[in-house]
């Protein structure tokens, strides 16, 4: 069935350095890709997103890059900041039928002052 | 920006009671909402799509006798958990989209602890 993977799963990176996290999609028809932060005990929150006929998209210090023919795309976190700190989640959907997202696994990032 | 509201944020309840979540769009009109469960540590997993004025789709392996769900109207949809058991703890999220080229926006979540 359709999936997403998400890598790492965890990652430390020291204050000013840059974060990047990794998602594959397997539904080739998926043409929305979100990226949600979670911060603990809250709702994700939606950060950036990107569509099937862009290539990247970049807002402010985050990033989005998607590779169609591979089926990946990826989060840049360049400047990190301590409050970058929290759950990011990658999701793959179509714009067509019930719209309904496919969830990576979620990558803790953890940013060292 | 889209705001969705879920009531109540936490909610401690015995075992065999029943407790209904509830999830508004402020700002916009919804005719799908999604619910979300999510164990400590782990990702998102879809329960069942809310759709207003007709029943609810359930994802394979949930029990929609069991979580039930109404979308009355256009900004509101609950979702109710029957005879709670302990193993229903968990944290509960909706989303709704506020238009047609607009990723989803989640509510706060609910934190339910059945005792």
């Amino acid at each position: 069935g359709e999936n997403v993977e998400q890598h790492p799963s965890t990652l430390s990176v020291q204050e000013g350095d840059s974060a990047v996290i990794k998602c594959t999609y397997s539904d080739s028809a998926s043409n929305y890709f979100p990226w949600y932060k979670q911060e603990l005990g809250k709702g994700p929150q939606l950060i950036i997103d990107i569509r099937s006929n862009v290539g990247e998209k970049k807002d402010q210090r985050i990033a989005v890059t998607l590779n169609k023919t591979a089926k990946h795309f990826s989060l840049h976190i360049t400047e990190t900041q301590p409050e970058d700190s929290a759950v990011y989640f990658c999701a793959a959907s179509t714009t067509s039928g019930t719209y309904k997202y496919i969830f990576g696994t979620g990558t803790r990032l953890k940013v060292l002052a | 920006g889209a705001v969705v509201s879920q009531h109540p944020s936490w909610v401690i309840c015995k075992s065999g009671t029943s407790v209904k979540i509830e999830c508004r769009s402020l700002d916009f009109q919804a005719t799908t909402m999604f619910w979300y469960r999510q164990f400590p540590k782990q990702s998102l997993m879809l329960m069942a799509t809310s759709n207003e004025g007709s029943k609810a789709t359930y994802e394979q392996g949930v029990e929609k006798d069991k979580f039930l769900i109404n979308h009355a109207s256009l900004t509101l949809s609950t979702l109710t958990v029957t005879s709670a058991h302990p193993e229903d703890s968990s944290f509960y999220i909706c989303s709704a989209r506020p238009g047609l080229f607009h990723g989803y926006t989640f509510g706060s979540g609910t934190r339910l602890t059945v005792v």
